[in-house]
């Protein structure tokens, strides 16, 4: 069975302020990650994207990687109000297969 | 990113009576469409896999001749929830996956519709 898991949260940051997201999955075949906000109400978006142990980095936004620790993080830097939104972290286990969502962490960011 | 429409973004249908809801991708040819199912505060739940110009792949536990998809072109899937009943409200959200190659990922970048809101009385 597959799973990916977060912390539902809700994760509360000050205006400004680092925001970490964690998530970890037990499917060591899973290769790629996938992070996801979705707005109350709304439908997910494509925040990024990784597959390689390492970091990558968009703008305020890191991806981390640990296929050793089966462990996927998303740092938000200088996070805003606007960042308030669920972040779903899904894994994929190969090129073309779908996706397994985690259940999603609440980030709260206070003005 | 890609763009994935979905229509009708709201539905309140009586019991009893068929909804059919509409994917588009539209401004990229997508071979493989998903459907998702989402309930308050859950997380997203595939309920199928639709390829075009063949059968869907459904997932256990999803009922195949309740939830029809059709998938009859490169840009349209379609989702037909039959004889709807209340336990069927849900948030019902499609994605497309972008083809390899042509500017895209070839992580299977899934972009997803707005969604439709099902209500069922």
């Amino acid at each position: 069975q597959k799973e990916v898991e977060q912390n539902s949260g809700p994760l509360s940051v000050p205006e400004g302020a680092i925001a970490s997201l964690n998530c970890t999955y037990s499917d060591r075949g899973s290769q790629s990650f996938f992070w996801y906000r979705q707005y109350s109400g709304k439908s997910p978006e494509l925040i990024m994207f990784i597959y390689s142990n390492g970091d990558k980095e968009d703008g305020r936004f890191t991806a981390q990687l640990n296929k050793a620790s089966q462990y996927v993080s998303l740092l938000i830097r200088d996070s805003q109000p606007s960042d308030s939104a669920t972040y779903l972290c899904a894994g994929q286990n190969s090129g073309y297969s779908t996706l397994t969502f985690g259940k999603g962490t609440m980030l709260l960011v206070s003005p | 990113g890609a763009v994935v429409s979905q229509h009708p973004s709201r539905v309140i249908c009586k019991s009893g009576t068929s909804v059919k809801i509409e994917c588009r991708s539209l401004d990229f040819q997508a071979t493989t469409m998903f459907w998702y199912r989402q309930f308050p505060k859950k997380s997203l739940m595939l309920m199928a896999t639709s390829n075009e110009g063949s059968k869907a792949t459904y997932e256990q536990g999803v009922e195949k001749d309740k939830f029809l998809i059709n998938h009859a072109s490169l840009t349209l899937s379609t989702l037909t929830v039959t004889s709807a009943h209340p336990e069927d409200s849900s948030f019902y959200i499609c994605s497309a996956r972008t083809p390899q190659g042509a500017g895209h990922s070839s992580y299977n970048e899934q972009f997803f519709g707005p969604g439709t809101r099902l209500t069922v009385l």
